[in-house]
Formats: C-alpha cells, sequence, structure tokens
C-alpha cells in the first residue's frame, strides 16, 4: 500500500496515560498534517510539518499534545495524561509541496479515553 | 487565524435534483480551496480543488467557484445520485488546510 498509512487503527486507554501514534506518509511528499476529528465535525487543524519541520502548532492546542517528524519522514504524535475530551479520530495527511497538491489522508486513529 | 464557515450543515435534496453547499473564509492569503467527501467509516477524499487565480472549475456532475473578493466558494452537484450521500468538507489553504465543519447530504430517492 502505497498510501498516507496510520498506526495503530485504535487505541483503547485510561485516563491520565499517554498514548503515540505514527503516521508514515506517501514517501516523496513532505508536508505532514494532523488533525483531530470528533463525530460530526470536520477535521480540526492541530499541527504541520514541511520535512523535519514543526511549521505551526494550532493555538488551541493543549502542551499535552506533542509532534515530531524526526527525518522528515515519518511523524508521531503524542498525548500527554490523556483526558476523556481526547477522544477522537486524530487524522494525518499528507502532500507534495509543489504549487498546493492534493493531501491524501490515512485511515485514522481511533482514541478512546475510558 | 483562518476561519473557514460551511453551510449548510445539513442538506437533503431529491435524486436527480441539485444540491449546493456554500463556505466562507477568513484569511485573504487563502490561495487553493479543496473539496473533500468523507463516507461513514472512511477517510476524506478530494473530488474536487480549486486555486485562487481561477473563478470556476467543473469536472462532470461537480463544479465549485470562487470568488476572492467575497472570500465565498461553493460547492454545485448536479443530477444528484444515491452514492452522493456523504458528508462534503470544505477547506481553504495558504500553507496549512483549515476545514469547515461538513454538510451532510442526503438524497432522498
Amino acid at each position: 500500500d502505497t498510501g498516507v498509512s496510520q498506526d495503530p487503527r485504535h487505541k483503547i486507554t485510561k485516563r491520565g496515560q499517554n498514548v503515540t501514534f505514527r503516521c508514515d506518509p506517501i514517501s516523496e511528499h513532505n508536508r505532514l498534517y494532523w488533525y483531530r476529528q470528533t463525530l460530526g465535525q470536520g477535521p480540526e487543524f492541530l499541527t504541520y510539518f514541511q520535512n523535519e519541520a514543526q511549521l505551526e502548532k494550532s493555538r488551541l492546542l493543549s502542551d499535552r499534545f506533542s509532534a515530531e517528524r524526526p527525518k522528515g519522514s515519518f511523524s508521531t504524535l503524542e498525548i500527554q495524561r490523556t483526558e476523556q475530551g481526547d477522544s477522537a479520530m486524530y487524522l494525518c495527511a499528507s502532500l507534495r509541496e509543489l504549487g498546493n497538491t492534493e493531501a491524501f489522508f490515512g485511515q485514522g486513529t481511533r482514541l478512546t479515553v475510558v | 487565524g483562518e476561519n473557514v464557515e460551511q453551510h449548510p450543515s445539513t442538506l437533503s435534496v431529491q435524486e436527480g435534483d441539485s444540491a449546493v453547499i456554500k463556505c466562507t473564509y477568513s484569511d485573504s492569503a487563502s490561495n487553493y480551496f479543496p473539496w473533500y467527501k468523507q463516507e461513514l467509516g472512511k477517510r476524506p477524499q478530494l473530488i474536487i480543488d480549486i486555486r485562487s487565480n481561477v473563478g470556476e472549475k467543473k469536472d462532470q456532475r461537480i463544479a465549485v467557484t470562487l470568488n476572492k473578493t467575497a472570500k465565498h466558494f461553493s460547492l454545485h452537484i448536479t443530477e444528484t445520485q444515491p452514492e452522493d450521500s456523504a458528508v462534503y468538507f470544505c477547506a481553504a489553504s495558504d500553507d496549512k488546510i483549515i476545514f469547515g465543519k461538513g454538510t451532510r447530504l442526503h438524497i432522498l430517492p
């Protein structure tokens, strides 16, 4: 599969635990985006990278959230001290930065905090 | 920061009729406007996009119009079919991509 892949697909965790998600973008894509989506809502921007550089992080994002893309390839999103309100679908998307081309989404990681 | 408003949140149209979804954006630096379709339990997928130097684009039954002055853009689906039932998201982008809250489109038999 040469699309965007995310791992795990599902994660159930207890409140207060830390979780980490991984996104593998399409190989030649240098832009990578993280979004959060709750039921009935649009993808909410969290952060994005150009190669290994994190260009912007949403001002609405708690400091419990951190993301990395150490070698400009895969990315990880970590949530520390999870809360029930963190339950959502976490989507990753990537694109090749040449005049705003199509962003391809992964299938997402569904997080449930109990 | 950038804000994208999308209306309506729900839309029901008779099969064969047209559907129109409207969006507005706030950041005048936005220069790329994609539309995504998301079926239940699936990832969003691009259906059409338009760049700021174009006012209209059409692909078979789907068309998008852009008014940069008014910061409005719209999706038009003609001759709707049952498989058009889904949630549709507009988005505006300069570098980061900001999405609207979505429109749930129901095609009635």
